[in-house]
């Protein structure tokens, strides 16, 4: 049972470049989420889903997007990285109310 | 909307003193309030969690945290520090109509000293 696995751990991308970050859970959660973590910020929701085939945005979507095909996957992507993205990213999931699972996180550095 | 302020971004501490990290929060439902621990290039650990339950919540590692309607705080305590409890904290309440947001603090970050 790896819980929640979020790749790659570092990325350093130039401005205008594409990416996809990983994540992956094998606990058969339901729900799962995106947050970008940035000094004197806390951690701030990007995109979530309740399920397969359902995403919504969260508190700062602009200039990415997910999907969500199966339970066990929710991608991110960076479409068009700016320097403003850089950040750690952390993903997460839950089966019920009471806890959040994090991945290690992916550090992204845009130039 | 949900959402929790700590007052602090960073505590020190003797080692063997009293650790006391201040969370206020601010909801029209009663909430769910979770405390975590961050460690030095790692990802985030549930510390406890408050679900209406018992207002006294007891943690790992020695934490707890004391549910306070009337102040509208949830604030994390430890009888005694210990240089292992160095890392940033955060305060996160659960917004209501799904389980998949969480609105966080903006973190505190504690230092124990000898």
């Amino acid at each position: 049972n790896a819980g929640v696995t979020q790749t790659p751990k570092f990325q350093v991308l130039k401005t205008g470049q594409s990416m996809t970050l990983q994540c992956a859970q094998d606990m058969n959660h339901e729900y799962m989420s995106w947050y970008r973590q940035d000094p004197g910020m806390g951690l701030r929701l990007i995109h979530y889903s309740v399920g397969a085939g359902i995403t919504d945005q969260g508190e700062v979507p602009n200039g990415y997007n997910v999907s969500r095909s199966t339970t066990e996957d929710f991608p991110l992507r960076l479409l068009s990285a700016a320097p403003s993205q850089t950040s750690v990213y952390f993903c997460a999931s839950t089966l019920t109310s009471y806890e959040q699972y994090f991945g290690p996180g992916t550090r992204l550095t845009v130039t | 909307a949900q959402s929790v302020t700590q007052l602090g971004s960073h505590v020190s501490v003797s080692e063997g003193a009293l650790v006391l990290l201040r969370c206020n929060y601010s909801s029209s439902v009663p909430p769910y309030l979770f405390w975590y621990v961050q460690y030095p290039n790692q990802g985030l650990q549930l510390l406890l969690k408050y679900t209406s339950a018992a207002t006294l919540v007891k943690g790992i590692n020695g934490f707890e945290a004391e549910f306070k309607k009337s102040e509208t705080s949830f604030h994390l305590t430890k009888p005694s520090a210990h240089m292992s409890d160095a890392a940033e904290y955060f305060c996160a309440v659960r917004n209501t109509g799904t389980a998949s947001k969480l609105t966080f603090g903006t973190g505190t970050r504690l230092q124990v000293t000898l």
